[in-house]
């Protein structure tokens, strides 16, 4: 298993600003979810997707936006930063709808 | 909406004790997933153990066990012969398995502190 990878670690960005982060799954793993960690809470789901289809949102607006890629790799797209978008943003994938959920280390935004 | 509170901001246990993690959930289906993960500072949940709804059975993993209590909605995780390293944040989760969605509903967590 080569895990779950993000990039960047860390990244900073100004008020305005789209932002791109990135998320390589294991190999095979065919569904991926996001979340937002704001700093002393608990993680919050942003969206999934199954065989590169959106199959599920939480309560996020429609500037944020994500891709899932056939090489299991994916994006989760900011647009129009606002300074509450600064957070820990993780990046989980499964084998399939259901299965255990494996995450990576998480890309830390800071909005200014 | 299901919500899941965890009502100890922070928790500490001296090297070898015991400590349990409280967490209790909101929810009106009767088939769920409860999950406790661990946040070390690297950042990456990693899962500590997981309960189905519908097993009466308390789920164990070597160390780490559960109470849940279903009527009463609560789930707390117990920890046996604590280890420096099982000092991190823990998260509580709640997921519902209609819709096919991985969405899991957590709580805001429990800092745990290991003393030597």
């Amino acid at each position: 298993e080569t895990g779950v990878t993000q990039s960047p670690t860390h990244l900073i960005k100004t008020r305005g600003q789209q932002v791109t982060l990135r998320c390589s799954s294991q190999s095979g793993h065919n569904t991926v979810s996001w979340y937002q960690q704001a700093l002393g809470q608990g993680p919050q789901f942003i969206f999934q997707y199954y065989r590169e289809e959106e199959n599920g949102r939480g309560n996020f607006p429609p500037r944020f936006s994500g891709l899932q890629f056939p090489n299991y790799s994916s994006e989760l797209n900011v647009n129009a930063l606002e300074l509450d978008d600064s957070a820990l943003y993780l990046c989980a994938s499964s084998l399939e709808v259901m299965t255990p959920l494996h995450f990576g280390n998480g890309t830390r935004l800071t909005v200014t | 909406a299901q919500t899941v509170t965890q009502s100890q901001p922070e928790m500490s246990v001296q090297e070898a004790e015991t400590v349990t993690l409280s967490c209790t959930y909101d929810t009106s289906e009767s088939d769920y997933y409860l999950f406790w993960y661990k946040q070390p500072p690297s950042r990456q949940m990693i899962l500590v153990i997981r309960q189905e709804a519908y097993k009466q059975q308390n789920a164990t993993e070597n160390r780490f066990s559960v109470n849940f209590q279903k009527a009463a909605k609560s789930f707390s995780l117990k920890i046996s012969d604590s280890q420096l390293g099982d000092a991190a944040m823990y998260f509580c989760a709640y997921r519902n398995p209609q819709g096919g969605s991985e969405k899991l509903v957590f709580g805001k967590g429990t800092k745990l502190t290991v003393n030597p």
